[in-house]
């Protein structure tokens, strides 16, 4: 299992976002895939999942209305699209892949990739 | 709004048993809320460690086990070595789709 994060950076207060995740290793559409973030040494905040083959999507209270979590099936990918970005989203977003197609938690973990958001 | 609690830190001697709990701020944890635990250490990605309760994850050692104990989900690490010095993470199922991480368990094992 491979899961590679990237397009993570600095951006402004307000701004925006998009992770993408690429996975490999594994029948992808088998499996719901999670976003887990993590800020400066503080402990880790469950983001958002999305199961694997109907799309459903779940968010914590602190993103909702702000974050989109999607897939493509067909690329082997998961993103997480972060409006208005605030300075509390500052983290390390770890991509993590589920035990099964709903309702499970994280099996396997990406390596993260660091977003500031900071003027 | 429920809060996931754990102990902020503990330590273990090497080759010693430990216990580490992960409960609610209001109610009791039941297998309905699927506890899962992960150890992490500094500068890493988080490892998954059990899952559903009680499942070890792909080529975790029999040292790691977990249950429910009473009013908690509970992970027990059996003959402690020095690697397993870490920060564990429990995450429980809310309901929902919804999950809510623990706020860490600070291992240290002297």
């Amino acid at each position: 299992v491979q899961l590679v994060e990237s397009g993570g950076g600095l951006v402004q207060p307000g701004g925006s976002l998009r992770l993408s995740c690429a996975a490999s290793g594994f029948t992808f559409n088998m499996h719901a895939m999670s976003w887990v973030r993590q800020a400066p040494d503080k402990g880790l905040e469950w983001v958002s999942a999305i199961t694997g083959s109907t799309g459903s999507t779940y968010y914590a209270d602190s993103v909702k209305g702000r974050f989109t979590i999607s897939r493509d099936n067909s690329k082997n990918t998961v993103y997480l699209q972060m409006n208005r970005l605030r300075a509390e989203d500052t983290a390390v977003y770890y991509c993590a892949k589920n035990y099964f197609e709903s309702g499970s938690s994280v099996e396997y973990w990406g390596q993260g990739t660091l977003v500031t958001v900071s003027s | 709004q429920t809060v996931v609690t754990q102990e902020p830190s503990f330590s273990v001697s090497p080759g010693g048993t430990v216990t580490l709990t992960c409960g609610l701020t209001s109610g009791s944890v039941s297998t309905s809320y699927y506890p899962s635990w992960y150890q992490q250490t500094p500068g890493q990605a988080p490892r998954t460690l059990i899952y559903s309760i009680n499942s070890r994850s792909s080529g975790v050692p029999d040292r790691f086990s977990g249950s429910i104990l009473g009013n908690k989900a509970a992970l027990t690490i059996t003959g402690a070595q020095a690697d397993d010095e870490s920060d564990y993470y429990c995450v429980l199922y809310m309901g929902g789709g919804i999950w809510v991480f623990g706020g860490g368990t600070k291992l240290t094992v002297l």
